[in-house]
């Protein structure tokens, strides 16, 4: 069974720092995507950032990177110069081949302080 | 962009009546589209697959006479919550990938239902 496993229900961060949100997950799959999605307080799901299973180099966007490590089956979400804009719900997210279907993790809450 | 909408936004429905919610891809067409519902500070349990011309495929444990989904064109599906009791009380969100590019979901804002 494919499962997503976020360790940190809450997390917060100063302003302008930087934060790390830890995710792994479990497949046997060779070939998937994952992806981290952010909820707002207005529950609209947002695309934060995707990689492909295949792709050695971590994708970046913007102040949002990941470090995916497939052999540990890592994924973790790195968030530089956080603004308070940030603060959210954010589900890591695995996508099962050839089915399309997206299996999340539980979330973490993230609170960005002034 | 990829724009999914909802609607209604938000309804509020009396115990064993029917409600309807619809999920529209407004820029692109979508062949599957997915139902969630969401608890309050809970993650997204997918409920059912759309499939346009034919018939919806549903996780296990999903009533599916309780929640009928029809996928009428490539830009429409709708979730029809039947004979909603309180406990149907919850925020419905439906995502669906863009045709050609199915690795990447977008999600419509959601629906909160509540069931007095």
């Amino acid at each position: 069974a494919q499962t997503v496993t976020q360790s940190q229900p809450e997390m917060s961060v100063q302003e302008a720092e930087t934060v790390t949100l830890s995710c792994t997950y479990d497949t046997s799959e060779n070939n998937y995507y994952l992806f981290w999605y952010k909820q707002p307080p207005s529950r609209q799901m947002i695309l934060v950032i995707r990689q492909e299973a295949y792709k050695q180099q971590n994708a970046t966007e913007n102040r949002f990177s990941v470090n995916f490590q497939k052999a540990a089956k890592s994924f973790s979400l790195k968030i530089s110069d956080s603004q308070l804009g940030d603060t959210a719900m954010y589900f890591c997210a695995f996508i099962v081949p050839n089915t399309d279907k997206l299996i999340f993790g539980t979330g973490t809450r993230l609170q960005v302080f002034p | 962009g990829a724009v999914v909408s909802q609607h209604p936004s938000r309804v509020i429905c009396k115990s064993g009546t029917s409600v309807k919610i619809e999920c529209r891809s407004l820029d692109f067409q979508a062949t599957t589209m997915f139902w969630y519902r969401q608890f309050p500070k809970q993650s997204l349990m997918l409920m059912a697959t759309s499939n346009e011309g034919s018939k919806a495929t549903y996780e296990q444990g999903v009533e599916k006479d309780k929640f009928l989904i029809n996928h009428a064109s490539l830009t429409l599906s709708t979730l029809t919550v039947t004979s909603a009791h309180p406990e149907d009380s919850s925020f419905y969100i439906c995502s669906a990938p863009r045709e050609g590019y199915t690795d990447t979901q977008y999600f419509g804002p959601g629906t909160r239902l509540t069931v007095l």
